[in-house]
């Protein structure tokens, strides 16, 4: 099975900040590499997908990028709203899908 | 709008059965691919099982043998059936719709989730 392993696990950051989290898959999973942003008590949310393919209404300071085996998500310019934990999914082996442990951003 | 809207959570023992349902609007489930996706208290997500349009199934390991995945058309919902349980399948359950555009596969649609909690 693929394994998912992200970094950092928790993030602290100020309003304004960049943050980048990185996403490694344990062989090469091409492009099929997608983000989410969970809240407490909600579900997962969306953000991109293939990569670096924005999902509609997300907000342009979300951008991903990477192949093979590693990838990243850059949220720019920070805002309140950016809380959250942040889970990467690969899609190379379907019909089995796998998720990262989580990052955890907390806004200082 | 698509919407997911599951239902079916709750207490039950170790070793009993509980059935979720997920209802969808909006959407077709009989023209998309479902999933089942878990989330145990304080930790990450599993993903569970997924239905394909075609009818095809596949289940997590952890799962497998005791979860089955089905739908009803004419209802447009998707069922869990959970036989079997064992404490480590308390979490959250989440309905995901898996939106697939050529080779990319995305969950782009996501329930509320229902609490299972397996106790005695």
């Amino acid at each position: 099975d693929i394994q998912m392993t992200q970094s950092p696990s928790s993030r602290s950051a100020s309003v304004g900040d960049r943050v980048i989290i990185t996403c490694r898959a344990s062989q090469s999973i091409n492009t099929f590499l997608n983000w989410y942003q969970q809240k407490p008590g909600k579900p997962p949310k969306l953000l991109i997908y293939a990569s670096s393919n924005l999902h509609s209404g997300v907000p342009s300071r979300f951008s991903g990028s990477g192949s093979g085996t590693d990838f990243t998500l850059t949220i720019s310019n920070l805002q309140p709203e950016d809380f959250g934990t942040y889970y990467c999914q690969q899609s190379y082996s379907t019909p089995v899908y796998t998720f990262g442990q989580g990052t955890k951003v907390d806004i200082k | 709008e698509v919407q997911l809207v599951e239902a079916g959570g709750g207490l039950v023992q170790p070793g009993g059965s509980l059935r979720l349902s997920c209802v969808a609007s909006g959407f077709s489930v009989r023209n998309n691919y479902m999933n089942w996706v878990r989330q145990a208290p304080g930790k990450g997500l599993e993903w569970v099982s997924v239905l394909y349009d075609d009818g095809f199934t596949y289940y997590a390991d952890s799962v497998n043998g005791r979860f089955t995945i089905s739908r009803d058309n004419a209802k447009n919902t998707v069922y869990l059936q959970m036989n079997s349980l064992r404490a480590e399948d308390t979490a959250v359950y989440y309905c995901a719709r898996d939106t697939r555009d050529g080779y990319k596969s995305y969950f782009d649609s996501w329930g509320p989730g229902t609490l299972v909690t397996v106790s005695s």
